[in-house]
């Protein structure tokens, strides 16, 4: 079946760690997006990617890193400089890049806990 | 980042009942998104409007692109327990940008009582 998976379902960190959260996709989608979800909030972009080997900054991406070197792939790494990292991470993709249809489609997230 | 204003921010209804929620800005969108979350899960994407004045079901589900393009409106019809969740509106916004982003509104907790 085609689809957006994210790993793990759940995450646990020490403070002080970096830590990667895996996202893949089947689609064939050009563009792929984190975002990040507080509760009682909106998602908020953190990086986002429309083709590969390029990526830019959303609006909150200090503390995050992420690469794009294949296409079906986009792993985020929130690493010890993001201060208040406990959340629910989404993963999402879109075809057609910077062109096409404005459709994302969410993985099933991931829920990050540092203790 | 911008958030949409998206209202009411909960409703606890009972089953069979019409529900109605919406999102507006002061800014110009020309897409629409309607999705629904569950608890614990991806939101899933119900509805997607294009332009301004259209109007489109989904089952029970209407969603409305505004006609100043600065709102949208969701309808359930008959609501049934399974519609619990939070439903989020998002935009993107007319200013020919490449980008693509996407803006979300802050989310309509829905519960119904059987």
């Amino acid at each position: 079946d085609g689809g957006i998976t994210q790993s793990p379902k759940y995450l646990f960190r020490k403070e002080g760690q970096n830590v990667t959260l895996s996202c893949e996709q089947n689609l064939n989608h050009d563009a792929m997006y984190w975002y990040r979800q507080d509760p009682g909030q909106g998602l908020r972009l953190i990086y986002y990617s429309q083709i590969v080997n390029d990526f830019q900054k959303g609006d909150i991406a200090e503390g995050y890193s992420v690469s794009r070197e294949k296409k079906e792939s986009f792993p985020l790494t929130v690493t010890s400089a993001q201060k208040n990292p406990t959340a629910f991470y989404l993963c999402a993709s879109k075809r057609g890049g910077s062109s096409g249809d404005n459709e994302q489609f969410f993985g099933p997230g991931t829920r990050l806990t540092v203790l | 980042g911008q958030q949409l204003n998206q209202s009411p921010q909960s409703m606890f209804i009972q089953e069979g009942e019409d529900v109605s929620m919406n999102c507006t800005s002061s800014s110009i969108f020309n897409t629409w998104l309607w999705y629904k979350q569950d608890p614990g899960e991806g939101p899933v994407l119900l509805i997607a409007l294009y332009k301004a004045g259209e109007l489109t079901s989904n089952g029970r589900l209407t969603a409305q692109f505004g006609i100043t393009r600065k709102d949208s409106f969701l309808n359930i019809s008959a609501s049934i327990p399974s519609d619990v969740g939070i439903y989020f509106c998002a935009g993107r916004l007319n200013y020919g940008g490449a980008t693509n982003k996407l803006i979300f509104g802050t989310g309509t907790l829905l519960a119904v009582q059987p």
